[in-house]
Formats: structure tokens, sequence, C-alpha cells
């Protein structure tokens, strides 16, 4: 069974941190991995990764592969009121010919204090 | 252009009862899947469609079951409804797969009693 999990589940700073989020994916037929944030009910789209050791940036935002490891992870710096939220890293994969299904972790919840 | 739509945003029903919940895709997006998400469990696939097509499914039971139209308006049924059942049920659209991205709904908040 394709598997996600998410670290740390929750996590508390002050404005202008840095922090790592962590996830590792046991999956078969590993087609991409996407992180979300999720404010309040839609999950909004942040990156989506397919291939090891290529950064993605926006902003302050930024994320990494690591498909021989099976894990990712998103970094935020300087961080402000407005991050906090559920940060939701979730695998895409194949179930054989070109059908797809996202397992997503448990998400890690961060709350950035002023 | 217009997002995902999810209707109806809350819906109470009690222990027996069934529910439909809505979903319509963005314009030109073929690919519609279902989500359950809890406190407990996080987010969870259900199913998806493709050209009215089930082309996958979670693991939840037969009470789950869903549809999708020609315009690709999609929707999910439960049956027989549990406590259990309460959660927020998200719906994601896509062209097809990630590589097109997959937009989220606001989602429906069912609450079961």
């Amino acid at each position: 069974e394709d598997k996600v999990v998410q670290s740390p589940l929750s996590l508390v700073v002050h404005e202008g941190d840095t922090v790592t989020l962590n996830c590792s994916y046991e999956v078969t037929n590993f087609r991409s991995l996407l992180w979300y944030k999720q404010e309040k009910k839609a999950p909004t789209f942040l990156f989506m990764l397919t291939s090891s050791g290529i950064e993605k940036k926006s902003g302050r935002l930024s994320s990494i592969l690591d498909k021989k490891e099976l894990f990712s992870i998103l970094n935020i710096t300087a961080t402000q009121t407005g991050d906090s939220a559920v940060y939701l890293c979730a695998v895409e994969a194949t179930g054989g010919g070109s059908n797809y299904k996202l397992t997503f972790g448990k998400g890690t919840l961060l709350t950035v204090n002023p | 252009k217009a997002g995902v739509t999810q209707t109806p945003r809350y819906l109470i029903k009690t222990r027996g009862q069934q529910v439909t919940l809505s979903c319509s895709p963005i314009s030109g997006h073929r690919s519609v899947s279902w989500y359950q998400q809890t406190p407990g469990q996080g987010l969870q696939f259900l199913f998806e469609y493709f050209s009215e097509t089930q082309r996958n499914k979670g693991n939840f039971p037969g009470r789950f079951s869903g549809r999708q139209f020609s315009n690709s308006r999609s929707e999910m049924n439960v049956s027989t409804l549990e406590l259990g059942d309460s959660a927020l049920y998200l719906c994601a659209s896509s062209q097809n797969g990630a590589n097109y991205g997959y937009t989220f709904g606001s989602g429906t908040r069912l609450t079961v009693v």
C-alpha cells in the first residue's frame, strides 16, 4: 500500500524564522510529488517535483526531491504570519495505464507567531 | 477562468440516510477525483473519473460510489450514512494527471448526526 509520511506534524515558529518540512514516501509506480498549502478548505498548489536534485523555487518557498532516498523537503524562509497553514505532501502514482491517484501525508500544521 | 465548484458547501444528515455531492471541474478538465478529509486520517483517495469512466478506486466500502457525466461534472453518493462518514469531501480536477495540475474545490462539509 502506498504511504506518505510528513514530519513534523506541527510546528510553531516566530516571524522571520526559516522552517523545513519533511515528506518521505513509499509508493509503487511513482510519477510526481506535489506540495499543497491548505488554509481553510481548498488545498492550493505550491510545487510539483518529478526529477531528483532540481530545486523548485517560488518567492520564499523552495522544494527539492530525492528519488533515491524517497523524500522531499519544503523550505520556507523569513516566515510570515500568512504562512500559517497546513502543508500537505502528496505523491502521484499510476495504477497502470494512465490512471492516477494522489496519496497524501497527514500534513504539517505550521503556526507562525508575530 | 472559473475554478472547481462543489455543492453544497455544508450538509447535515442523519444516520442511515444517503447523500449526493456534486463537483463541477474547470472547463476542459476531463479528470475528477474525490477525497475524504478527516482530522484523524487526513486526505484519503476515494476514486477518480475520466471521460465518464472510473479509472481508479481507493479503499472505501461500496456505500461510496460516484459517476461522471458527459460534461465532466461528477457526483459522489454515500448510502446508509454512518457517523464516521462526517468529513470534508474534496474534489480535484485536472486535464489528465499532475503534469497538467490538480485544482481542488472548496469542499463539502458533511456532518452525520
